[in-house]
């Protein structure tokens, strides 16, 4: 199966600054590749698809960029909701896999 | 819109089963499939297994192939999950999550139901 590793575990950012968050593949996903934010007691909620594509109703401040082994989650400006814990997933092969997640707090 | 609602909280003894149901609305459910993933207490997310709501297609990672059954019921348009001979580190919260139709297709988890806390304890 195909593993993904996040990094850093932990992201200390004061709002309104920006963050970047990376994820890497141990093999290629091509452009495979779902970002999630999660916050305390709720479900997973998907903010980008192929690698790059924001979903339905994500701010724009949420960008996504890589392809291949390597991709990046860019969040432009940190707002008070933007703390949470954001994972990558992979959905190039099955099984689907997810990264460790990186938690993003309040510096 | 599109909405996964679960079944409540279970518990459960070491060596039962559990099944957990998801009821979709505001899609056509024929046109998605439902995968299941859960998180144990302060962990990450592990994929359980898919089923395709249009064929019944479906798939489970090596892990839990023998001990996890997913399957639907189109006339209610609710997805089912069942575990069994559960064990205390199967303690987790599950998830289903609308995706792909077929197995070949390309598709992450776009919707989410609320999660089911699952507690397996003597």
């Amino acid at each position: 199966e195909i593993v993904m590793t996040q990094s850093p575990a932990t992201l200390s950012v004061s709002p309104g600054e920006r963050a970047a968050l990376s994820c890497r593949a141990s093999q290629s996903v091509s452009s495979n590749l779902a970002w999630y934010q999660q916050k305390p007691g709720q479900a997973p909620r998907l903010l980008i698809y192929g690698a790059s594509t924001r979903a339905t109703g994500i701010p724009a401040r949420f960008s996504g960029s890589g392809s291949g082994t390597e991709f990046t989650l860019t969040i432009s400006s940190l707002q008070s909701e933007d703390f949470a814990v954001y994972y990558c997933q992979q959905y190039n092969n099955w099984p689907w896999t997810f990264g460790q997640g990186t938690k993003v707090e309040i510096k | 819109q599109v909405q996964l609602v679960q079944s409540g909280a279970e518990v459960k003894k070491p060596g039962a089963s559990v099944k957990v149901s998801c009821k979709a609305s505001g899609y056509t459910f024929t046109s998605y499939g439902i995968s299941w993933v859960r998180q144990a207490p302060g962990h990450g997310l592990e994929w359980m297994g898919w089923i395709s709501a249009y064929n019944g297609d479906t798939s489970y990672p090596q892990k839990f192939q023998g001990r996890v059954t997913v399957t639907t019921d189109t006339s209610t348009s609710t997805a089912y999950m069942e575990l069994r001979s559960l064990r205390s580190d199967d303690t987790a919260v599950y998830y289903c999550a609308r995706g792909p139709q077929y197995e070949w297709e390309q598709k992450p988890g776009d919707n989410w139901g609320q999660g089911t806390l699952v507690t397996v304890s003597s």
